[in-house]
């Protein structure tokens, strides 16, 4: 079975201030994981993925996000927040035969303040 | 590429009746998906096309629900005897698998709002 669970419905950071966005996933499979991003009224954008080889990956807009299959994690970074990156973001993991079929997790909102 | 489109945008209806929704891919994408998020949770797969096959369902979609993708294009789901329990946003995403499994990518639409009163 697949999930995955994020930690912290909300997290608030100052412009400029490091962005940790938590997901810990559950896989039978050797996991694929990935980041979305959902602004207001807009569709689901893809930030990043880990698929196979380095574990360490980096997406748009200067996101970044390390799996560590240890720790069953791959959290979400970004050294500077800026004022754009305030949305919904939504950790998912997929079996990989077909990456489309993904679980979500419940999100995290990211709010950033001037 | 104009993305993936959907309409309506926002449905508002009774509960009882039906309801269709209709997804158009992205051009030459053989591969379709509906999602379904309610408020505080993330999109939930209801079901996958490849090409005019349905080739995955989940046990989500109750007897009510039906999709369809007859000509491997544009898709629709139908929801009938609408419940309130249906309101939610109705996602559709769209893609073209490339030789590797995982190469394939997302897009997504806007969705469909889904409010039964």
């Amino acid at each position: 079975a697949q999930s995955v669970t994020q930690l912290g419905s909300h997290v608030s950071v100052s412009e400029g201030a490091l962005v940790l966005l938590r997901c810990n996933y559950s896989s039978s499979v050797p996991p694929y994981l990935f980041w979305y991003v959902q602004y207001p009224n807009q569709g689901l954008q893809l930030l990043l993925k880990y698929t196979t080889g380095a574990t360490l990956v980096k997406g748009i807009n200067g996101f970044e996000a390390e799996f560590k299959k240890s720790e069953t994690s791959f959290h979400l970074t970004k050294p500077s927040a800026h004022m754009s990156d305030a949305a919904e973001y939504f950790c998912a993991v997929s079996r990989g035969s077909t990456l489309g079929r993904l679980y979500f997790g419940r999100g995290t909102q990211l709010t950033v303040w001037p | 590429d104009t993305g993936v489109s959907q309409d309506p945008r926002h449905k508002i209806t009774k509960r009882g009746q039906n309801v269709t929704f209709r997804c158009d891919p992205i051009s030459e994408h053989n591969r379709l998906y509906w999602y379904r998020q309610t408020l505080g949770q993330g999109p939930e797969f209801l079901t996958y096309f490849q090409n005019e096959a349905q080739l995955e369902k989940s046990r989500l979609l109750s007897d009510r629900f039906s999709a369809e993708r007859p000509k491997g294009s544009f898709s629709t789901l139908e929801i009938q005897r609408t419940e309130q329990g249906d309101s939610a946003m109705y996602l559709c995403a769209s893609s073209l698998p490339g030789r590797a499994d995982n190469n394939e990518k997302l897009f997504f639409g806007s969705g469909t709002q889904l409010s039964v009163l």
